[in-house]
């Protein structure tokens, strides 16, 4: 069975710092990973996906993540976060042979100080 | 594109009544609908994933009669909290699968927080 863990739990990190949130998976096979974000009140929302092809991939607010395969991680990446990046985030995976259900990671608190 | 709503927002409901919670797709037919719960400072649980026309599928651990599942038509699924007791509190996320795009995007609405009294 699939799974997916972020290590970690909450984030703390001041305007204009980078940050780097990991994911990493389990699963032997073909993978889709997914990067959503949750804002105070709000619904998920897509933050960016990877389906096959470039393992970097650009999402939307400056986002991006990379796929490592050999180290089944697809870490989320912002060089310069913004007061309004203070959201949850969630890592997600899905796959055929789970019938294409997304199993979703712990997620991260992201605290922006401003 | 891709705008999924919830209906109630909030409900709050007194314990052993049954409360119905609606999932529409405003723009897109949705084939199949999931159905997740979501406790406090934790992640999303598949309970269940509908498919238009047919029954519910339920992950392990949810219960079948307890959660009543409908998907009568390409743009409603609803989701039916039988008996509520108070451990039923939680917030419910449903998804829809476009069935007009990439069959694995996912798009969520905003969620319904169910507070049993």
């Amino acid at each position: 069975a699939q799974s997916v863990s972020q290590h970690n739990h909450h984030v703390i990190l001041s305007e204009a710092a980078s940050l780097e949130l990991g994911c990493n998976y389990s699963y032997g096979g073909t993978v889709n990973l997914f990067w959503y974000v949750q804002y105070p009140g709000q619904h998920l929302q897509l933050l960016l996906k990877y389906f096959s092809g470039d393992p970097l991939v650009k999402g939307i607010k400056g986002f991006e993540a990379e796929f490592i395969k050999s180290k089944f991680s697809f870490n989320l990446r912002k060089p310069s976060v913004q007061w309004s990046d203070t959201a949850e985030y969630f890592c997600a995976v899905n796959t055929k042979a789970a019938g294409n259900k997304l199993t979703f990671g712990g997620g991260t608190r992201v605290l922006v100080k401003p | 594109g891709a705008v999924v709503s919830q209906h109630p927002s909030r409900v709050i409901c007194k314990s052993g009544t049954s409360v119905k919670i609606e999932c529409r797709s405003l723009d897109f037919q949705a084939t199949t609908m999931f159905w997740y719960r979501q406790f406090p400072k934790k992640s999303l649980m598949l309970m269940a994933t509908s498919n238009e026309g047919s029954k519910a599928t339920y992950e392990q651990g949810v219960e079948k009669d307890k959660f009543l599942i409908n998907h009568a038509s390409l743009t409603l699924s609803t989701l039916t909290v039988t008996s509520a007791h108070p451990e039923d509190s939680s917030f419910y996320i449903c998804s829809a699968r476009d069935g007009g795009r990439a069959i694995n995007e996912q798009f969520f609405g905003p969620g319904t927080r169910l507070t049993v009294l």
